[in-house]
């Protein structure tokens, strides 16, 4: 059985702080975890994901995630938030093909 | 290459009625799962195909049913519509090599049940 837990389902920052947006994760074998990024009528679009190797992992538009194994956390930051990152964030684990989403993060930026 | 497409992007039906949504995956895919996205539930897995098999389901009633073609596209029935499936219908297809691979979403069917 997978699951994931996001804190958090909205996060507001001002334009240039940092963005951290919290997930936790559980899964009975070595997860493959993704974070995947959705605007206003859009479908939701990959911004990374850790299979294996190096735990902490860059993404697009200056987005990164580190695995934390002994947390069961896969945490997503940004240093520098900009007004185009407003949108909504999904963490997902996967395993076997099938993808298990949290309830997703609704991200602010405010001018 | 052409992302995933998917029809129609709005519907409008009635309680009792059946409807079908269609989706075509990135050319080359081979895996092709639907989700369900309500404001309250978040997304829901429904089922996934690949090679026109269904190789996982998630827990919704038998009256959501889909299949794949030889071509890989593949399609969503819903029967005996209720109110409590309006949604955003969600189809992402994936190369599938692995088992997982990651996803590539279309823009989703918004279902609307009067």
């Amino acid at each position: 059985a997978q699951s994931v837990t996001q804190l958090g389902s909205h996060v507001s920052v001002s334009e240039g702080a940092l963005v951290l947006l919290r997930c936790n994760y559980s899964s009975s074998v070595p997860p493959y975890l993704f974070w995947y990024v959705q605007y206003p009528n859009q479908g939701l679009q990959l911004l990374l994901k850790y299979t294996t190797g190096a735990t902490l992992v860059k993404g697009i538009n200056g987005f990164e995630a580190e695995f934390k194994k002994s947390e069961t956390s896969f945490h997503l930051t940004k240093p520098s938030a900009h007004m185009s990152d407003a949108a909504e964030y999904f963490c997902a684990v996967s395993n076997a093909g099938k993808s298990t989403f949290g309830d997703g993060t609704t991200l602010t930026v405010k001018p | 290459k052409a992302g995933v497409t998917q029809t129609p992007r709005y519907l409008i039906k009635t309680r009792g009625q059946q409807v079908t949504l269609s989706c075509s995956p990135i050319s080359g895919h081979r895996s092709v799962s639907w989700y369900q996205q309500t404001p309250g539930q978040g997304l829901q897995f429904l089922f996934e195909y690949f090679s026109e098999t269904q190789r996982n389901k998630g827990n919704f009633p038998g009256r959501f049913s889909g299949r794949q073609f030889s071509n890989s596209r593949s399609e969503m029935n819903v029967s005996t519509l209720e109110l409590g499936d309006s949604a955003l219908y969600l189809c992402a297809s994936s190369g599938g090599r692995g088992t997982n691979e990651k996803l590539f979403f279309g823009s989703g069917t918004q279902l609307s049940v009067l």
